[in-house]
């Protein structure tokens, strides 16, 4: 059984550098073909894709944000780091961590609420 | 703006079929598989189609997904009031080198 869950600040400052940690289980991140990646939705608003990171460690990054985030992943702890800088209002959001296979981004953890304000 | 554009909202009354769809471009829906997920409020996204036209196990055949050229759509058939929900597409961007979602579809079941 495949489960990921979010964790992190829910609550920080505009300028403040945001890091949020993916721990999942029920698969390797070393296994060939797999992923996890990360997905914001702020308040009432769509699905923004953010970042990705695969089992060979190589990544992506959503061209609107790359300047400020970075993904990285610690196997042997099965959890997926996703930091974003330069925090702003808009970054409002609740944040995602998905894990990435041959059925797409199918397993989606619960979600953890940002809220950036000073 | 969202890469993929889906119509804002649909509705339909119990019973009736109702359709969403989802057009893109040649860098994503035209070159790869195309994904379907179902949101209620406060809850994450639930996968409803994957490849195009797969339905996971325990997704009911009800829903169903189709992909022609830049665009994808997804049925609904036998509308329930357990329908009501908001529906997104996604699928790969090669121009992007990344996931692309559609802007949302909220569904009403009158």
């Amino acid at each position: 059984q495949i489960t990921l869950k979010e964790s992190g600040p829910t609550l920080v400052k505009p300028t403040q550098t945001l890091t949020l940690t993916c721990t999942f289980s029920g698969f390797s991140l070393s296994s060939s073909g797999v992923g996890v990646g990360w997905i914001r939705q702020p308040p009432g608003k769509a699905l923004e894709w953010l970042a990705i990171i695969y089992w060979d460690d190589h990544h992506r990054y959503s061209p609107s944000l790359r300047s400020r985030l970075t993904i990285t992943k610690d196997t042997s702890k099965n959890q997926v780091v996703l930091t974003m800088t330069n925090m702003d209002p808009l970054d409002t959001a609740t944040y995602y961590c998905a894990h990435s296979g041959d059925w797409g981004l199918h397993y989606w953890g619960q979600g953890t609420l940002v809220t950036v304000s000073s | 703006q969202s890469v993929l554009t889906q119509s804002p909202s649909a509705s339909g009354t119990p019973g009736q079929r109702v359709t969403i769809s989802c057009s893109g471009s040649s860098s994503n829906i035209g070159d790869n598989n195309v994904y379907w997920y179902q949101q209620f409020p406060g809850t994450a996204p639930k996968p409803l189609i994957y490849r195009n036209s797969q339905r996971p196990s325990g997704v009911p055949d009800r829903f169903s997904g189709s992909k022609s050229g830049t665009s994808a759509s997804l049925a609904i058939s036998g509308l329930r009031s357990e329908d009501e929900a908001d529906y997104y597409c996604a699928t790969w961007d090669d121009s992007l080198s990344g996931w692309v979602f559609g802007g949302g579809t909220k569904l009403t079941v009158l």
